[in-house]
């Protein structure tokens, strides 16, 4: 049973467009939910990420806009460039000190 | 700050051999340590749990002696993949969590391991 769902698989967006990639999750425990960019050869860095008190948070060109009662979540980037292209995964973890759960990955393509 | 580092960055060795992967948080302590395998377009799969002065929590399917997970200090973590046969030829990357209560979890760059 795959607990955070990711959509879409791959994207293409045009420079200065907006991407949006989307995330639902099974479980009402989960309590933090991040955003991670993975390039090439890589590991993941965190972007942004929010807790479920809050229904959204801004980060310079990153949104991520939760949904509680939907249980899902989304990623915004807005005026997107191509150097934002790399996968994105969002997750999902449980309180305290315990493992991320990943969604399967959006591959993201800007092109000018 | 929070910079988690991984040697060695890649690996070839022979089928049969094992190797050693470390994972080390520079700047900070890490009470918790994750390892992740992660295959060619593919998300990060959780293979271990490591906590500092304990044995690691590994995942339903991880063979915990075939992937020998080590947690000696608060810094330092090591994966030995034992007996490595080309199936094992994956990404691995670990993260390290803070010790300061916000949990956040800082990923090393990986290691590429190829098994021939």
């Amino acid at each position: 049973q795959q607990q955070v769902k990711q959509s879409p698989q791959s994207l293409i967006v045009q420079k200065g467009g907006i991407s949006i990639i989307n995330c639902a999750y099974e479980n009402t425990a989960f309590d933090y939910f991040p955003w991670y960019q993975q390039f090439p050869g890589k590991g993941p860095a965190l972007l942004i990420a929010i807790r479920p008190d809050v229904s959204e948070k801004k980060e310079g060109r990153f949104t991520i806009s939760f949904n509680k009662s939907a249980k899902q979540f989304s990623l915004h980037i807005m005026d997107s460039q191509p150097g934002d292209s790399a996968t994105y995964f969002c997750a999902a973890r449980y309180s305290g000190n315990t493992p991320l759960v990943f969604g399967k990955g959006t591959r993201l393509s800007v092109i000018a | 700050g929070a910079v988690v580092s991984q040697h060695p960055s890649w690996v070839i060795c022979k089928s049969g051999t094992s190797v050693k992967i470390e994972c080390r948080s520079l700047d900070f302590q890490a009470t918790t340590m994750f390892w992740y395998r992660q295959f060619p377009k593919q998300s990060l799969m959780l293979m271990a749990t490591s906590n500092e002065g304990s044995k690691a929590t590994y995942e339903q399917g991880v063979e915990k002696d075939k992937f020998l997970i080590n947690h000696a200090s608060l810094t330092l973590s090591t994966l030995t993949v034992t007996s490595a046969h080309p199936e094992d030829s994956s990404f691995y990357i670990c993260s390290a969590s803070n010790r300061g209560g916000t949990y956040e979890q800082y990923f090393g760059p990986g290691t590429r391991l190829t098994v021939t």
